[in-house]
């Protein structure tokens, strides 16, 4: 299997700080992508990274990729309620990880 | 926006029964997905679809088969289901590398 891990597996915050969550992953990628699923429903895309790429904005989200090691990492800067949900990552579209699950204390 | 419909949120089945999961996608995109969902375990591909009457397994087809007649239909079917099938299946479909999901059907098997 070319499941990923995502680290750690639960994370719990108050509301206003950062979340960091991070993936690694086993083989040579074409690009990452990560998803958030709030509890019981579908995944929704966030962000996907191509491999030739190390770090990639959009609006509070910021992924960074380093191929080199097989990781990357999801930063969810001034964390809101409402970001409390499970986020997964992807690799090349079909392999997901395990998933970390955030909670955020308002 | 696309959407992902799959037939049923939630599904009782009994041991050995011939079960159907249905899903329909609206922006014509040409992959389709299924993954069963388990925790501690994250989504695992059983099948996937490129085209119409076009199949390939993933990592966990066992047990499992798909029926791809039409491009927005992607069907899922325990052929004789199992208590161990009790899942969260997810469809997703795409046209390039993102993929968009539907809500899930919560399936247990007694």
């Amino acid at each position: 299997s070319q499941q990923g891990e995502e680290d750690p597996q639960a994370l719990s915050i108050q509301e206003g700080e950062n979340a960091t969550m991070n993936c690694s992953y086993k083989t040579s990628i074409n690009n990452l992508q990560w998803y958030r699923q709030n509890s019981g429903r579908g995944l929704v895309h966030l962000i996907l990274i191509r491999s030739n790429e190390r770090e990639k904005h959009s609006g509070r989200l910021r992924v960074t990729l380093d191929t080199s090691k097989k990781s990357s990492s999801l930063l969810i800067t001034a964390s809101r309620a409402a970001d409390t949900a499970s986020y997964f990552c992807a690799e090349d579209q079909f392999y997901f990880g395990t998933g970390t699950s955030l909670t955020v204390i308002p | 926006d696309v959407k992902v419909t799959q037939s049923s949120r939630y599904l009782v089945k009994r041991t050995g029964e011939k079960v159907f999961l249905e899903c329909v996608q609206d922006m014509d995109h040409e992959n389709m997905f299924w993954y069963r969902q388990d925790p501690g375990l994250g989504l695992r591909l059983i099948y996937f679809s490129y085209d119409v009457k076009m199949k390939e397994k993933g990592d966990i087809p066992e047990g499992y088969s798909v029926s791809r007649e039409k491009k927005e239909r992607f069907s899922l079917i325990l052929e004789s289901a199992s208590t161990n099938q009790t899942s969260m299946y997810l469809c997703a479909s795409s046209r390039q590398e993102t993929q968009y999901f539907g809500p899930g059907t919560r399936l247990l098997v007694l």
